[in-house]
């Protein structure tokens, strides 16, 4: 596809239940990343991917937090145990490349409500 | 702390009626000054990129310029269409944004 595309777009969990969130970032981009947003505010940064390599995760709320992009590719992100507080919009974005300050490209995210 | 706040947090315009958002910045070593626009439900859609004080982008009715502590996104007679959240971001020396909480634009047919 043309763009970056994230499933579920809609996902409702049980306090306690793990989730996994998925994102297809635009083909060829080697920069990726997962932003959480709450409702009124700008994105917030969790995680970054250069190909399959983690570079800064400092963002992630706490250790049930974990990102993965085995292949450079396609990554998802997993909450653990999940909590209440974690029910937002989870954005991910890609950019051509990470030296050039080229723009990410956000897909629509998947809203996130935790029971 | 590095940071990035936008005024007003909301704004109410008739339509053809021009206005201007600001997005100010503390910060050492900007690397790069983006605007976006979020519609409900939706991600944040790239508009413009500026790097440097002095520079200006335009698009249809949007124009972005950049100073060494702010930026400005003026819209010059808007319509309808153009109702949404625009967000404004900054890279520094990392590759991650910093997001302002965005400014609500309305316009009134």
């Amino acid at each position: 596809g043309a763009g970056v595309s994230q499933s579920p777009r809609y996902k409702v969990a049980k306090r306690g239940q793990d989730v996994a969130l998925r994102c297809d970032p635009i083909s060829g981009h080697v920069s990726l990343f997962w932003y959480q947003q709450a409702l009124g505010q700008g994105p917030e940064f969790l995680t970054y991917f250069q190909n399959e390599a983690q570079l800064d995760k400092s963002g992630l709320p706490s250790d049930r937090f974990f990102a993965e992009r085995p292949e450079g590719s396609v990554s998802t992100l997993k909450i653990q145990r999940t909590q209440q507080e974690d029910s937002a919009v989870y954005l991910c974005a890609s950019s051509r490349d990470s030296f050039s300050n080229q723009p990410q490209h956000f897909g629509d995210g998947t809203r996130l409500s935790i029971l | 702390e590095d940071q990035v706040t936008q005024s007003p947090e909301a704004l109410r315009l008739q339509e053809g009626e021009s206005s201007s958002l600001n997005c100010s910045y503390t910060v050492s070593g900007l690397r790069g000054l983006f605007w976006y626009r979020q519609d409900p439900g939706k991600g944040p859609e790239f508009l413009f990129t500026l790097y440097s004080a002095g520079e200006e982008k335009e698009k249809e009715r949007l124009k972005a310029t950049l100073t060494k502590k702010e930026s400005f996104l003026h819209i010059t007679a808007p319509k309808p269409e153009d109702s949404a959240t625009y967000l404004c971001a900054v890279l520094f020396g990392n590759e991650k944004l910093t997001f302002g909480t965005g400014t609500r634009l309305t316009i009134i047919p």
